[in-house]
């Protein structure tokens, strides 16, 4: 079935240094979604891309939609202790349906 | 604003017993969503409705049922419980725009001993 792939599966990093990660698709996706889900609670959306290439950004947050279309990237500078948790890709599982899945998630710790 | 409401937080089940998660939403969004979140893993998702009267299956829906009799309320059914289903379950909406934003409940948490 479709997934979507993440990686890296987790990082330790110190605060201040800037993250990168990625998602991957075997298909071709529309929308990307990039969701950050904190201990305990649901996720919460981030960033969403709809046009291949398209760069968005949301204060510290710059996400890309690959040119392929089969992936998407999340950078996160100047890292602080509260980006602390889990990050999620996400998009609909076929062309024009509202059938959205996630992928495997990210998970960050910043160490201050 | 209550956004998504979820209820109960957390249910101890004995396996082979049943129960009803509910959801509920006061954004008027016609699309409803249930996740389930395994320790450590991702969202799966298990059914999905387009509207009032419209469900679909999802990645995993095997052991549950749902229903969509009015736009608001998307309550998930299990029936005959299994340790299998011990997991964290998430229930989200969006509106018909094109946003792609979902929007999630706190989630339940369900323990099937």
């Amino acid at each position: 079935g479709q997934q979507l792939n993440q990686s890296p599966q987790s990082m330790f990093i110190q605060e201040g240094e800037d993250v990168s990660m990625n998602c991957t698709s075997s298909s071709i996706f529309n929308t990307w979604l990039w969701y950050k889900q904190d201990p305990g609670e649901g996720p919460v959306l981030l960033i969403a891309l709809y046009k291949a290439g398209e760069l968005t950004s949301n204060g510290r947050l710059t996400a890309q939609f690959g040119i392929t279309r089969k992936d998407s990237f999340l950078n996160i500078s100047a890292s602080i202790p509260s980006d602390v948790g889990i990050y999620f890709c996400a998009g609909p599982f076929t062309s024009g349906t509202y059938k959205y899945i996630f992928g495997t998630g990210t998970r960050l710790k910043v160490l201050a | 604003n209550a956004g998504v409401t979820q209820t109960p937080k957390f249910r101890i089940l004995k396996i082979g017993q049943s129960m009803t998660l509910q959801c509920a939403q006061d954004m008027n969004h016609n699309y409803m969503y249930w996740y389930r979140q395994d320790p450590g893993m991702g969202l799966k998702l298990i059914y999905y409705s387009v509207g009032a009267g419209i469900t679909d299956k999802g990645e995993v829906p095997n052991g549950y049922n749902v229903s969509r009799s009015t736009t608001e309320d998307f309550p998930l059914r299990l029936e005959l419980a299994a340790p299998s289903q011990t997991s964290v379950y998430f229930c989200a909406s969006r509106d018909g725009g094109n946003t792609g934003e979902l929007f999630f409940g706190e989630g339940s948490r369900l323990t099937v001993l």
